[in-house]
């Protein structure tokens, strides 16, 4: 059973572009979460989603950052005309059922440039 | 709002000696966790601990928890060099959905 998926590990964006972080979670997991974790800081939630619902998206910034899950496919972190402050690892967990740990991928490491 | 607070956030020590790092929460809690971050990697779950007086060990590791006082340790016994990594304990807010609170991290490094 692969753990969960995060591509691309590395990614380097131009200000003003568009950032696409992919996450394919741990199989019959139907929970993802994403978080987000500065240099030197731990890791800050971001939003938690379920097949084709977003739960909980306290921790998502308000402009330009959106998340999915569709029915079929990974779930999607997008960043839209990426700042340098976006500069970060993102991460993503998934877990079977609201009361079970959540796995975390390798995570994904944003520059911009 | 659940606040999770980490000391110390550096350490360093030599190998063969004991240490612990400390974890207060703020608010109840279901389940606390322990993770270990090596440079550039990700998290690798060391502990969960889901109920008061909980202890668990693993290796030179053990983590406890005290839920009436908030607070989870987490020792070192005979500290080695490949212990060197940050630490970081996380804490799931009672009733929430799963969204985990973390600590800053403690960075821990082991001196031959």
């Amino acid at each position: 059973n692969a753990g969960v998926m995060q591509n691309p590990r590395h990614l380097v964006r131009r200000r003003g572009q568009e950032a696409r972080l992919r996450c394919s979670p741990m199989k019959e997991h139907s929970h993802v979460y994403w978080y987000r974790q500065l240099p030197e800081e731990g890791l800050k939630f971001m939003v938690y989603l379920q097949k084709e619902n977003i739960i909980d998206e306290s921790g998502m910034p308000k402009e330009r950052f959106s998340a999915e899950f569709p029915k079929e496919g990974p779930s999607i972190l997008r960043i839209q005309q990426v700042v340098r402050g976006d500069s970060a690892a993102y991460f993503c967990a998934s877990s079977s059922s609201v009361n079970t740990e959540a796995f975390f991928g390798q995570g994904t490491r944003l520059t911009v440039v | 709002e659940l606040k999770v607070e980490q000391n110390p956030l550096f350490l360093s020590m030599q190998e063969g000696k004991n240490y612990t790092i400390y974890c207060n929460y703020s608010t109840t809690s279901d389940r606390l966790y322990w993770y270990r971050q090596d440079p550039g990697k990700s998290l690798e779950s060391l502990f969960v601990l889901l109920s008061n007086g909980a202890v668990k060990q693993e290796g030179r590791l053990m983590a406890s928890l005290d839920t009436k006082a908030r607070l989870s340790t987490l020792h070192i016994t005979a500290a080695v060099h490949d212990l060197s990594a940050t630490y970081f304990c996380a804490v799931d807010r009672q009733g929430g959905s799963e969204k985990l609170v973390f600590g800053k991290g403690t960075k821990l490094t082991v001196n031959p």
